[in-house]
């Protein structure tokens, strides 16, 4: 079963500070890489995403950079912020066409 | 708009009752899928369709069956409830297929418990 890898499981970062998720694939049918945000209690939405034309891609403080050589791309939340704490979730496409998600990541930035 | 709603929220079942999660959206979405969610574990795709009358197998099919008569539509049958099957519940919906471009709007889920 094709995977995608998400880590760290679990990040406590201080109010400022910079969050770093990472995700490796192993092959992909399609070159989007989206990443979505859930808060407790709620389902998953779009945070973000990165079509293969761009090696980076920034929205206000949430960035992606992209790899594709090494198969990995990763988010980086700047100045995080106690709002931001969430689960954070990474998805590629599979050689079928399905969306397959990582594990996720539980954030917790603190005041 | 109301976009992908989700029924009941919470739902406690015994170990061999059946019983069927609803899904509807109402943003004319071809796509629609079923994810569980488990700790640890991420979403993991049980049942997808691709428009109505077509439905596919995800990752996890094993007991449970979908059918989608219309476009708005989209259940989950649970046939014989186990305790393998306690999990979080996401119905979503996309414009086109996954992954390709196209968001994916998540319902609210349905927390289910089996005994």
């Amino acid at each position: 079963q094709q995977q995608v890898k998400q880590s760290p499981q679990s990040l406590i970062v201080q109010k400022g500070g910079i969050s770093i998720i990472n995700c490796a694939y192993e092959n992909t049918a399609f070159d989007y890489f989206p990443w979505y945000q859930q808060f407790p209690g709620k389902g998953p939405a779009l945070l973000i995403a990165i079509r293969p034309d761009v090696s980076e891609k920034k929205e206000g403080r949430f960035t992606i950079s992209f790899n594709k050589s090494a198969k990995q791309f990763s988010l980086h939340i700047m100045d995080s912020q106690p709002g931001d704490s969430a689960t954070y979730f990474c998805a590629s496409m599979d050689s079928s066409y399905k969306l397959i998600f990582g594990s996720g990541t539980r954030l917790l930035v603190r005041p | 708009n109301a976009g992908v709603t989700q029924t009941p929220k919470f739902q406690v079942l015994k170990t061999g009752q059946s019983m069927t999660l609803q899904c509807a959206q109402d943003m004319n979405h071809e796509y629609m899928s079923w994810y569980r969610q488990d700790p640890g574990m991420g979403l993991r795709l049980i049942h997808y369709s691709v428009g109505a009358g077509i439905t596919d197998q995800g990752e996890v099919p094993n007991g449970y069956n979908v059918s989608r008569s219309t476009t708005e539509d989209f259940p989950l049958r649970l046939l014989s409830a186990a305790p393998s099957q306690t999990s979080v519940y996401f119905c979503a919906s996309s414009r086109g297929l996954a992954g390709a471009y196209n968001e994916q709007f998540f319902g609210p889920g349905t927390r289910l418990t089996v005994l």
